[in-house]
């Protein structure tokens, strides 16, 4: 079974702290995504990345970075917090290509700012 | 105008009934479709993949009409489990793109 793992379930951070999201999987996906939820809005891609050191853009990468070092690990980072990242985050991998690639999702990370 | 676009519902419909739910996306440069289910507070999960020739799995059948840019989730015979968000997904130049989610309610 694929698993994906997040670091944290809950996490609550003041305004301008630097924060880090882990996310590790144990498939040897290429890819890896960083999603975030929030209620109407559905899940809005911040960062995904399609190999080791490689790293694009989703629709809204204002306010946060990734880092892929290794194969396994892709970890999002918000520089300085503010209180409208407060959300649900969502890490996911799969294999390359688009020919019926499923995601696989880790459980969620919910981040409170304040 | 979002790039996958569906009617957030809710529908709330009785055992036994039919459902339908669409889907509309706008790059016609999309390569691949799928359907994800997601419970409430739980990650969304693969319900199935959809192919221009259509296909079914049990009680849900899903169409792909690329000439429309149109895709749908039909449910026969709901069953209670199968209250849930059903998110359409497209993947467009190597991104995962999630539709908004329309939430099912089935009532006994």
């Amino acid at each position: 079974d694929v698993k994906v793992t997040q670091s944290s379930r809950y996490l609550v951070k003041r305004t301008g702290e630097k924060v880090f999201l882990e996310c590790v999987q144990d498939m040897d996906h290429e890819n890896m995504f960083w999603y975030r939820q929030d209620p109407g809005l559905g899940l809005r891609l911040i960062y995904f990345s399609y190999d080791v050191k490689m790293k694009e853009k989703g629709d809204i990468p204002e306010g946060y970075s990734v880092s892929r070092e290794k194969k396994e690990r892709f970890s999002l980072i918000l520089e300085s917090a503010s209180t409208n990242q407060t959300s649900m985050y969502l890490c996911a991998s799969s294999l390359p290509g688009h020919e019926n690639t499923e995601a696989f999702f880790g459980q969620g990370t919910r981040l409170t700012v304040v | 105008r979002k790039e996958v676009e569906q009617d957030p519902g809710p529908f709330n419909v009785p055992e036994g009934a039919t459902v339908a739910f669409n889907c509309t996306y706008s790059n016609s440069a999309s390569q691949s479709f799928f359907w994800y289910r997601q419970d409430c507070r739980k990650e969304p999960k693969l319900l199935m993949s959809v192919y221009s020739s259509g296909n079914e799995d049990g009680r849900f059948t899903a169409q792909l009409n690329r000439a429309s840019q149109y895709i749908s989730l039909l449910i026969r015979d709901s069953k209670l489990s199968d209250s849930a968000t059903y998110l359409c997904v497209v993947i467009s130049s190597y991104k995962l793109i999630f539709g908004s989610g329309t939430r099912l309610l089935v009532r006994p």
